[in-house]
């Protein structure tokens, strides 16, 4: 079975723009959720979605939003971008939701924002 | 603010000892409890979840909930190199916003 795949891998943008960042889940996962990692502020919790409708949201400005599609694959757009933005990005699929069962992460994609 | 706390370490234990990690958290209402692992430049993976009080044992692991006081911890028998790595504690609080601790680092030394 195909774990959960996340592109591009890498980027590296300047303050100012917007970036995309795709997410396929596993076959069959109809969860996805959105994490930041940075080393001073940990794991932090972006946005999940479900069968298409944004579940649960963290707390990030606006800037930060996403959706899913009826495939399940899922999308995260940051407008705008700043300095601190530069993390990495983690996406998770599980069936039923980040916090009832097991959740399998992605690669991630590292962003850097010059 | 919800918080997850752990000891960011490093946590060093030799090779075949048992290995500790505590994590405490502020939400009273918190119903889930995930234990991760996480190598260096890797994605976390789910080593545990636990939802009630006691222990649950998987293997050489064993997670332990305390409601009351507020803790989890995770428990690793016969520790090996291959065990160090990150550890992070994630909490479903009652706002239903998974909230991880900012990890432990563990390091098991031949």
């Amino acid at each position: 079975k195909a774990g959960v795949t996340q592109t591009p891998r890498y980027l590296i943008k300047t303050r100012g723009q917007q970036v995309t960042l795709s997410c396929s889940p596993i076959s069959g996962h109809r969860s996805v959720s959105w994490y930041q990692q940075t080393p001073g502020q940990g794991l932090q919790f972006l946005f999940e979605y479900f069968s298409e409708t944004q579940r649960n949201k963290g707390n990030f400005p606006g800037r930060f939003s996403g959706r899913q599609f009826s495939n399940s694959r899922s999308e995260m757009n940051v407008s705008t971008l700043e300095l601190g933005d530069s993390a990495l990005y983690l996406c998770a699929s599980s069936l039923w939701g980040a916090l009832d069962n097991e959740q399998f992460f992605g690669p991630g994609t590292r962003l850097t924002v010059l | 603010q919800k918080e997850v706390e752990q000891n960011s370490g490093p946590l060093s234990v030799p090779e075949g000892a048992i290995a500790s990690l505590n994590c405490t958290y502020s939400d009273r209402g918190s119903q889930s409890f995930f234990w991760y692992r996480q190598y260096s430049g890797k994605s976390p993976e789910l080593i545990m979840f636990i939802y009630s009080n006691g222990d649950k044992e998987d293997g050489r692991f064993t997670a332990q909930l305390n409601k009351a006081s507020q803790y989890v911890s995770l428990l690793i028998r016969d520790s090996q190199p291959s065990d160090s790595a990150t550890y992070l504690c994630a909490v479903n609080g009652g706002s239903y916003i998974p909230t991880f601790g900012r990890g432990t680092s563990l390091i098991v030394h031949p």
